[in-house]
């Protein structure tokens, strides 16, 4: 049974505005999270976090929030360019699983000009 | 610093061979796993292992052998690959909770 759940396959937006990925989860043993950027033909490379702890953490352009409760984080894109054209994984980890990664299906991100 | 380096990136194998796929990390990180990506699916667990000479099952295990006998390498062996194991293979090492990732092994099953 997915325990991460990633429910929109796409989106697309203009260049300038703000992307919104959402991501829900079941599980409520997760204590990190983290999203990874995927490129056609690449591995995923890491993003952006957040410990359980925390509802917030921002780097740059790019913010995480956590909403514990409704078991839901989102990732937001400020202002969103051409090159984070991407797949975006979510993916969820707990201590007791010695924090294997369990990951959503992926947003397909197309930042149009 | 070459991160993790997966070998072949593709390969193509008959219904009944058996290969392995080689993944190797310079960062001295103890944790390394095994990954699966399947078209419209998240990346699956295969096989992860804590050191060397520790390996565990993840969420995909069957039809697949995993070793550890360097903190370096950590390959993954296909017994007698099935076409259901078409599929993309990614390894990762982890320091804390970062994950780094190889750029994987694209493998088709005929």
């Amino acid at each position: 049974d997915q325990q991460v759940k990633q429910n929109s396959p796409s989106l697309s937006v203009q260049e300038g505005r703000i992307s919104i990925l959402n991501c829900d989860y079941t599980n409520s043993m997760f204590d990190y999270f983290l999203w990874y950027k995927k490129y056609p033909a690449e591995g995923p490379t890491f993003l952006i976090s957040i410990s359980s702890i925390k509802d917030k953490n921002e780097d740059g352009r790019f913010t995480v929030f956590l909403n514990k409760s409704a078991k839901h984080l989102s990732l937001h894109i400020v202002p969103s360019q051409p090159g984070d054209s991407a797949v975006y994984f979510c993916a969820a980890s707990h201590s007791n699983s010695g924090y294997a990664l369990n990951f959503g299906k992926g947003t397909s991100l197309l930042v149009t000009p | 610093n070459a991160g993790v380096t997966q070998t072949p990136k593709f390969q193509v194998l008959k219904t009944g061979q058996s290969m392995t796929l080689q993944c190797a990390q310079d960062m001295n990180h103890e944790y390394m796993s095994w990954y699966r990506q399947d078209p419209g699916m998240g990346l699956r667990l295969i096989h992860y292992s804590v050191g060397a000479g520790i390996t565990d099952q993840g969420e995909v295990p069957n039809g697949y052998n995993v070793s550890r006998s360097t903190t370096e390498d950590f390959p993954l062996r296909l017994l007698s690959a099935a076409p259901s194991q078409t599929s993309v293979y990614f390894c990762a090492s982890r320091e804390g909770y970062g994950y780094t990732f190889g750029s994987g092994t694209r493998l088709t099953v005929v």
